[in-house]
C-alpha cells in the first residue's frame, strides 16, 4: 500500500511570506499525488494534483511538483494570505490502492 | 445533488448504542469511500464501494462496523455497540471513475460522532 510523511505543524506565517510544506511518500505502483485543504468548518477540498512524474499541479497560487526520484510532492506558495489559513493534507492515491492515503495534516495560520 | 451530503452532521451516542450514518454521493458517481478522521489526524480509509459492490473493507476497525450501498447510490455506515474510541469524524467521498484513485474525490462535510 501507500504511505505518506508530511511536515508537522502548526505553521504560523505573516501575510506575504513564502510557504513550503514538505511531503514524501512511499507507494507500490505509480500513484497520483494530491493536496487537499480543509478550511475551518468546511469539508476537505482538492487543492491540486499531479498524475505523473515531473507534472506540476497548481491552483490559487499554490504549486507542487511530482518528484519521482525523491518521492516528494512539496507544497509551495510564494505569498500567503490570511485566507489561506487551513489544514493541508498530502495524499497519494492510486497505484496499487484505490483509496487516498492521507498525511497527518499541517495546520497553517497566516497572521495579518 | 450539488455535492456529497452526509447526515446527521453531529451525533452523540451513549456507549453501547448503535448508530447509522448516511451518505448521499454526487449523482452518477461510481466510487464511494468512507474514512474515519480522529481529532488532529488525517482521514483513514475504512471501506470502498464500486456501485453496490463493497470491494474493499480492509480498513474497518472491527466487526462492529458495517457499511452498505444496496442500490449503488446512498450508503450507510453502521456502528454497533459504540465505544468511546469510535468518537471521530466520519467522512464520505465519491468519485466519478472506477479503478484506482486517479480522479478527484469529492468529500462531504462529515458526521462528527461523540460517544459518551
Amino acid at each position: 500500500g501507500n504511505s505518506v510523511t508530511q511536515m508537522e505543524g502548526p505553521v504560523t506565517l505573516s501575510e506575504e511570506a513564502f510557504l513550503t510544506i514538505n511531503c514524501t511518500y512511499t507507494a507500490t505502483g505509480y500513484p497520483s499525488l494530491f493536496w487537499y485543504v480543509q478550511y475551518p468548518g468546511e469539508g476537505l477540498q482538492l487543492l491540486l494534483k499531479a498524475t505523473k512524474a515531473d507534472d506540476k499541479g497548481s491552483n490559487k497560487g499554490f504549486e507542487a511538483t511530482y518528484r519521482k526520484e525523491t518521492t516528494s510532492f512539496h507544497l509551495e506558495k510564494g505569498s500567503v494570505q490570511v485566507s489561506d489559513s487551513a489544514v493541508y493534507f498530502c495524499a497519494p492515491g492510486g497505484g496499487s490502492a484505490r483509496q487516498l492515503t492521507f498525511g497527518s495534516g499541517t495546520q497553517l495560520t497566516v497572521l495579518p | 445533488g450539488a455535492g456529497v451530503s452526509q447526515s446527521p452532521r453531529y451525533k452523540v451516542a451513549k456507549r453501547g448504542q448503535d448508530v447509522a450514518l448516511r451518505c448521499d454521493p454526487i449523482s452518477g458517481h461510481v466510487s464511494l469511500f468512507w474514512y474515519q478522521q480522529a481529532l488532529g489526524q488525517g482521514p483513514e480509509f475504512l471501506t470502498y464501494f464500486q456501485n453496490e459492490a463493497q470491494l474493499d473493507k480492509s480498513g474497518l476497525p472491527s466487526d462492529r462496523f458495517f457499511a452498505e450501498r444496496p442500490e449503488g447510490s446512498v450508503s450507510t455506515l453502521k456502528i454497533q455497540r459504540t465505544q468511546q474510541e469510535d468518537s471521530a469524524v466520519y467522512l464520505c467521498a465519491s468519485s466519478l471513475e472506477t479503478g484506482n484513485a486517479r480522479s478527484e474525490a469529492f468529500f462531504g462535510q462529515g458526521t462528527r460522532l461523540t460517544v459518551v
